[in-house]
């Protein structure tokens, strides 16, 4: 099945500065990679996501860049605000039968103003 | 309007208890999910239902068991509650069962004492 590693587990900025999540997959067939938000005691809100026929996409301050080969793929936050606090987690979608995604372990990012 | 809808929002029981948690969702889906959050906030997809029909059943022991009695909504039961069960539990909902974004409800903060 899918394996997705993600880094850091824990990122700490300066507001205004960028911000950047790291994750790997090891399943060369997934083809659909979503990021997910997740604030204090709520549930994770896909902020951004991106199709293997693509290699970056932009939503205002934030980013997503993918590399088929190397299998990895990132999250870019620029002008990191105190409301960008929160965990994040990257996912893969692999070859399962209900197509089902495999998250990564999140990634908790503290925006110090 | 809430999207996907979850009760209670926390739940406190002692061992041995059986308890339910209920998961609504408005989008008009036809595919909705429980995860399971623990401690270091990892995700792990539990059960899937497409139009009230289980398609995702991870290894989860036979206390857990899901019903959907309509597309809209897919509860949880546990019966003999262990303490490894204390957990955050997300229901969630996607258009489709192939691989459309993840709506997630707030979760449930299931405390086994």
């Amino acid at each position: 099945g899918e394996n997705v590693e993600q880094h850091p587990s824990t990122l700490s900025v300066q507001e205004g500065d960028s911000a950047v999540i790291k994750c790997t997959y090891s399943d060369s067939a997934s083809n659909y990679f979503p990021w997910y938000k997740q604030e204090l005691g709520k549930g994770p809100q896909l902020i951004i996501d991106i199709r293997s026929n693509v290699g970056e996409k932009k939503d205002q301050r934030i980013a997503v860049t993918l590399n088929k080969t190397a299998k990895h793929f990132s999250l870019h936050i620029t002008e990191t605000q105190p409301e960008d606090s929160a965990v994040y987690f990257c996912a893969a979608r692999g070859h399962r039968g209900s197509y089902i995604p495999t998250f990564g372990r999140g990634t908790s990012l503290i925006v110090h103003p | 309007d809430t999207a996907v809808s979850q009760t209670p929002k926390y739940l406190v029981t002692q061992m041995g208890n059986d308890k339910s948690i209920k998961c609504e969702q408005n989008l008009g889906h036809d595919t909705m999910y429980w995860y399971k959050q623990d401690s270091k906030k990892f995700l792990k997809i539990m059960f899937s239902y497409n139009n009230k029909e289980l398609i995702i059943n991870e290894t989860v022991p036979n206390r857990f068991s899901p019903k959907s009695p309509d597309k809209a909504h897919l509860n949880l039961h546990i019966n003999s509650l262990e303490l490894g069960d204390s957990a955050v539990y997300f229901c969630a909902s996607s258009l489709d069962a192939g691989g459309s974004p993840l709506h997630f409800g707030n979760g449930t903060r299931l405390t086994v004492t």
